[in-house]
């Protein structure tokens, strides 16, 4: 499978902090996602992602393929961003196997 | 619109015994999956399947089997369960996508966690 590697693992910030969560992959690949998994346990997709730049309000993410990594970007963070923040990809040789990483913990504090 | 769902929403099981997860979908998704999630492991995936009627082994498959009879739901059954099957199990479902695509966004249920003792 593909390896899938998260940095860094855990990371606390103070509201209005800015932040940038990396994903590297080991192997070329023409899926990629992020997920925030909210202290509840839900898990919500954020991006699709597998090339260029994606925006949506203060969180944006860019891939750069070529170069097997993948960046996810919070601005002015909030207390609500806290939880844990997935990488997945998938090469597409395989259908529906997306390979996770072990994600970033994030803890914002008022 | 209800998305995902799981049921049962926790469950606790003695070394040995059965059951089964339910995953419903509304979403008219063709692909469903299921993962389970350990402390500091990530995701794995456990089986899926892309339509109804059919289903593959994943990362994890050993001790779990699925069933796929319609394509809002998913079933994975433990058939003797070990206290190594204890984690929060996962559904989500994708749709194909206009060309046949398979890349998708996923979409998760809210987890089922397993204790078995």
């Amino acid at each position: 499978g593909i390896q899938v590697e998260q940095s860094p693992p855990d990371l606390i910030l103070q509201e209005g902090a800015n932040s940038t969560l990396r994903c590297n992959f080991s192997d070329s690949v023409n899926n990629l996602q992020w997920f925030h998994q909210n202290p509840w346990g839900q898990l919500i997709n954020l991006f699709y992602i597998p090339s260029g730049t994606k925006q949506n309000g203060r969180l944006s993410a860019t891939t750069v393929a070529t170069e097997r990594y993948s960046l996810l970007y919070i601005s002015s963070s909030q207390t609500t961003d806290s939880g844990v923040y997935f990488c997945a990809v998938d090469r597409g040789s395989t259908l529906g196997r997306l390979y996770f990483g072990r994600g970033t913990q994030l803890t914002v504090w008022p | 619109n209800a998305g995902v769902t799981q049921t049962p929403k926790f469950r606790v099981l003695k070394t040995g015994q059965s059951m089964t997860l339910l995953c419903a979908q509304d979403m008219n998704h063709e692909y469903m999956y299921w993962y389970r999630q350990d402390p500091g492991m990530g995701l794995r995936l456990i089986h899926y399947s892309v339509g109804e009627g059919t289903t593959a082994k994943g990362e994890v498959p050993d001790g779990y089997n699925v069933s796929r009879l319609k394509k809002q739901n998913f079933l994975l059954g433990l058939e003797s369960a070990a206290p190594s099957q204890t984690s929060v199990y996962f559904c989500a479902s994708s749709y194909e996508g206009v060309l046949g695509s398979y890349n998708s966004p996923l979409h998760f249920g809210n987890g089922t966690r397993l204790t078995v003792t």
